[in-house]
């Protein structure tokens, strides 16, 4: 697989159940971070995790990064309808440089 | 909060023809990035720009594509001669000097060659 790939691609639950979608990445990073897009908008920030981290919060989002197992994880719990939208893990080599962005996961959340 | 802002949303163009993509970052971010999405396709990197110059760039980004910043707020990227497959989503983003290192992206430009 390339670079940032996310697992499922496509995941579609009950609002009130947990979210969890998977990235796997080849190469050595110094952060991963996840975005999510709503159909034809642009991408937003939601999480950045550093490379000597391996858990992280916000809200209800939980990310954690595995590097021995190149993998990282983006859990979203309590999920509501407004959550449906892709998202993608993406993957920076060094400070300033470019992501490397996965195919992305699309959510479905359905009320 | 502070946004990126992309103009036009959406433009179409017919092949061969030159198009300027605008883009306002926030005002202090120092680094600058181009990336595009082809429809159902991942967000590519393009090129990114610090201190007045380019300072990485993909194998797309080739010798049709140019990027300015021609004064003190914004960022252009140049499409010299379009081909239908410069048809994709633009996004431009920026990122300051933070720790985070989280870009804030624009709603994108849909460009359309015909």
């Amino acid at each position: 697989s390339q670079q940032g790939e996310e697992d499922p691609q496509a995941l579609s639950i009950q609002e009130g159940e947990n979210a969890t979608m998977n990235c796997s990445y080849k190469t050595s990073i110094n952060n991963l971070q996840w975005y999510r897009q709503n159909s034809g908008r642009g991408l937003v920030h939601l999480i950045l995790i550093r490379s000597n981290e391996r858990e992280k919060h916000s809200g209800r989002l939980r990310v954690t990064l595995d590097t021995s197992k190149k993998s990282s994880s983006l859990l979203i719990t309590a999920s509501r309808a407004a959550d449906t939208a892709s998202y993608f893990c993406a993957t920076g080599s060094n400070a300033g440089n470019m992501l490397t962005f996965g195919g992305g996961t699309r959510l479905m959340v359905k009320p | 909060e502070p946004e990126v802002t992309q103009t036009p949303s959406h433009q179409v163009t017919q092949m061969g023809q030159e198009v300027i993509l605008r883009c306002v970052p926030i005002s202090n971010h120092l680094y600058f990035y181009w990336y595009r999405q082809i429809l159902g396709q991942k967000v590519e990197f393009l090129v990114s720009f610090y201190n007045n110059e380019i300072s990485e760039k993909s194998e797309i980004f080739d010798d049709q594509f140019s990027v300015e910043r021609p004064d003190g707020s914004n960022f252009t990227l140049k499409i010299r001669s379009t081909k239908l497959e410069d048809s994709a989503m633009y996004f431009c983003a920026s990122r300051g000097l933070a720790n985070n290192y989280g870009y804030t992206f624009g709603s994108g430009t849909r460009l359309t060659v015909v």
